[in-house]
């Protein structure tokens, strides 16, 4: 069966520090894979997704940037990170040309 | 574009009563809905989804749904509510963007379940 890791679980981290958050998908594939913000009270907002190694579409202009340098790994990342980075990031995956995405645990990040 | 409104942000209702969790979509093509579930500090959980057939779609937990196209709407029901149901729902439809199948989601409606 496919399982879907995030680390770390939590982040704290001072404002203009560097971040890197790690996704990673066991048992498939090829996967679509996706990062997902979710800030404190809203909804969730599709940052990147990635149709395949090195290929990434971003969906709002911002801080972050994303990487996928394996098949089933994706990184999420930003070289200074701003008090509006905060929230609950979640990274998703999705059969390639399927229907419906499974999330992974997420990573409470708060920039102080 | 697709767009989802979920039109409570909050439900409260007491155990052992039936719940409706509302949710209206837009969409100018074909879309598959899906219903997650978000317990603190934990992902999405898949709850149900509908992608064609019988409008009435069966999930997990005892959770239901209904499709109607005319209306745009998929809500979300279940007749006896338990207090470990007390989590964010959210309401998501998927079209074809780009190369990948996207989802959009609704805002989420908090259900709380009130001993």
């Amino acid at each position: 069966s496919q399982t879907i890791h995030q680390w770390p679980a939590t982040l704290v981290q001072p404002v203009g520090s560097p971040l890197s958050l790690e996704c990673t998908v066991e048992g498939t594939s090829n996967p679509n894979l996706y990062w997902y913000r979710q800030a404190a009270g809203r909804g969730l907002q599709l940052l990147f997704y990635s149709v395949g190694i090195g290929q990434i579409s971003s969906e709002v202009p911002q801080n972050l940037s994303a990487s996928r340098p394996q098949d089933r790994q994706f990184i999420l990342s930003s070289k200074k990170l701003l008090l509006s980075d905060s929230g609950f990031y979640l990274c998703a995956w999705s059969q390639a040309g399927g229907i419906g995405q499974f999330f992974g645990p997420g990573t409470r990040l708060t920039v102080l | 574009a697709q767009s989802v409104t979920q039109l409570d942000s909050q439900v409260p209702v007491f155990e052992e009563a039936p719940v409706e969790l509302r949710c209206n979509y837009s969409s100018s093509v074909s879309v598959y809905l899906f219903w997650y579930v978000q317990y603190p500090n934990q992902g999405l959980q898949l709850l149900l989804k509908y992608l064609s057939g019988s409008t009435l779609v069966k999930g997990i937990n005892g959770f239901e749904a209904e499709f109607n196209k005319s209306q745009t709407s998929f809500h979300l029901r279940k007749p006896s509510v338990h207090i470990s149901d007390t989590a964010e729902y959210f309401c998501a439809v998927s079209a074809l963007s780009g190369s990948a199948r996207q989802l959009t989601f609704g805002s989420g409606t908090q259900l709380t379940v009130l001993p």
